[in-house]
């Protein structure tokens, strides 16, 4: 099959840092993305990751390779309200022809 | 500020009716897509072109859905006749390559009473 896995929902207190996962599929992925989608928005390209790297850092967020366990992980330090949307990876291991396929979403809520 | 636009962005209707909705990627890209969200079914991915060929339309239903790209500024997913289950968000996306970054447009909400 060709699914790509994350949990549906994570709940933090603004401040906290937020993890979000995700298993994918294919070891020859060549790129993974993590989409944002806020509410009513189409998603948005947050950050990507190569695959012959382990870790990719912009800002706040931190990206987490491990290509043993094809697992992704998304860490968003002092999470803040605004931060609460639908978070998509994505992966791809054909970038002529083959499109992105995206995980079910996990739906990021920031109490205050 | 290059943009994926879509029209309609609200849409109702009825059961029986034919729906056209249209997407304008961005210009310069080779490769559209077109996506439904539901809440019960996620983000499914329904067709894609590239270089205003069809690639992959597989994940569409072919007995009422339809999509074409007359020309490169613009692409069109049709249903006729539509049904309530045809209820959802409409996303069309494009980019350079299939799996490379793909830009989302706003959605075009679809309801079928």
């Amino acid at each position: 099959g060709e699914d790509v896995e994350q949990s549906l929902f994570l709940s933090v207190r603004e401040g906290d840092s937020s993890v979000i996962n995700c298993t994918y599929t294919d070891s020859s992925s060549t790129y993974l993305y993590w989409y944002k989608q806020e509410p009513g928005a189409g998603l948005q390209l947050l950050t990507y990751i190569f695959s012959n790297m382990d870790m990719k850092q912009d800002q706040r967020l931190t990206v987490l390779l491990n290509k043993k366990d094809k697992h992704l992980s998304l860490r968003i330090a002092d999470t803040q309200t605004g931060d609460s949307a639908i978070y998509f990876c994505a992966e791809s291991w054909d970038t002529g022809r083959r499109a992105l396929t995206f995980g079910s979403g996990t739906r990021l809520q920031v109490q205050p | 500020d290059a943009r994926v636009t879509q029209t309609p962005r609200h849409k109702v209707t009825e059961m029986g009716q034919e729906v056209t909705m249209r997407c304008q990627p961005i210009l310069g890209h080779n490769t559209v897509f077109w996506y439904r969200q539901t809440m019960m079914q996620g983000l499914e991915l329904l067709a894609y072109f590239r270089n205003r060929a069809p690639l992959d339309d597989s994940g569409m239903p072919k007995d009422r859905f339809s999509a074409e790209m007359p020309d490169a500024t613009l692409a069109t997913l049709k249903i006729q006749p539509s049904e309530p289950r045809d209820s959802a968000v409409y996303f069309c996306a494009s980019g350079l390559g299939a799996g490379n970054e793909q830009f989302f447009g706003p959605g075009t909400r679809l309801t079928v009473l």
